[in-house]
């Protein structure tokens, strides 16, 4: 069975201009999360999905970032316009609930670069 | 306010050793999960183990062991006969019925030849 699919794996931008990132979880799983990992902070989650709709975006670090899940398979992270600031490895996970008690698959991540 | 802390955030053994990673958590919901993930040098996280709240048995998995003790809000991890495969950053979370997923900030286990 396909894991979470992410795209692309690394991005390399420069400060100011738009990125999108993709993921495509495992079919069957209702549930959707993106993370972001630095050094600094460890792993932070950025906002979460139930059934394709946003439960949590607190996580959001500030009005640049923007997340969608149009259907059940999709869902995108966008970055406008991005900083330096916003490099990290962006993860993202399913899981088959919300409140339940299952574990989230994780993707392998998409290292951004923003120079 | 819920948290997770690792307190190791480094740890050299050499192989064959057996090895502890702590961590503790807060937390003030009666229900909860703790869970155990890898992050191998490769980057993707992998899944270790799913504990509820409600059931402090351990459990063993091969040369994996985990011991969850509620009185002192503790789920730790040990790998005996450590390989140099073990060597990847650990991490320790605590899920709420919220679902939201708190991580530790990582243990990174080091094994030596």
């Amino acid at each position: 069975d396909a894991g979470v699919i992410q795209s692309p794996r690394h991005e390399v931008t420069e400060m100011g201009q738009e990125v999108t990132l993709r993921c495509k979880p495992i079919s069957g799983h209702n549930s959707l999360f993106w993370y972001r990992q630095t050094m600094m902070r460890g792993l932070e989650l950025l906002i979460y999905f139930n059934n394709n709709v946003p439960i949590d975006d607190s996580g959001m670090p500030e009005d640049r970032f923007s997340a969608k899940m149009p259907n059940a398979s999709f869902s995108t992270l966008k970055i406008q316009p991005s900083e330096p600031r916003d490099s990290a490895v962006y993860f993202c996970a399913s899981s088959r609930g919300q409140g339940e008690p299952y574990e989230q698959y994780f993707g392998p991540g998409t290292r951004l670069t923003v120079t | 306010a819920q948290k997770v802390t690792q307190a190791q955030t480094e740890i050299s053994v050499v192989e064959k050793e057996d090895v502890t990673l702590d961590c503790v958590y807060e937390t003030r919901d009666t229900t909860y999960y703790l869970f155990w993930y890898k992050q191998p040098p490769s980057g993707e996280l992998v899944f270790l183990i799913r504990r509820n709240s409600f059931d402090e048995q351990n459990e063993i998995s091969g040369r994996y062991s985990w011991n969850f003790q509620k009185s002192t809000s503790s789920f730790n991890f040990t790998i005996t006969a450590s390989q140099v495969v073990d060597s990847a950053v650990y991490f320790c979370a605590l899920k709420s019925n919220t679902g939201k997923l708190i991580f530790g900030q990582g243990t990174t286990l080091q094994v030596k030849p």
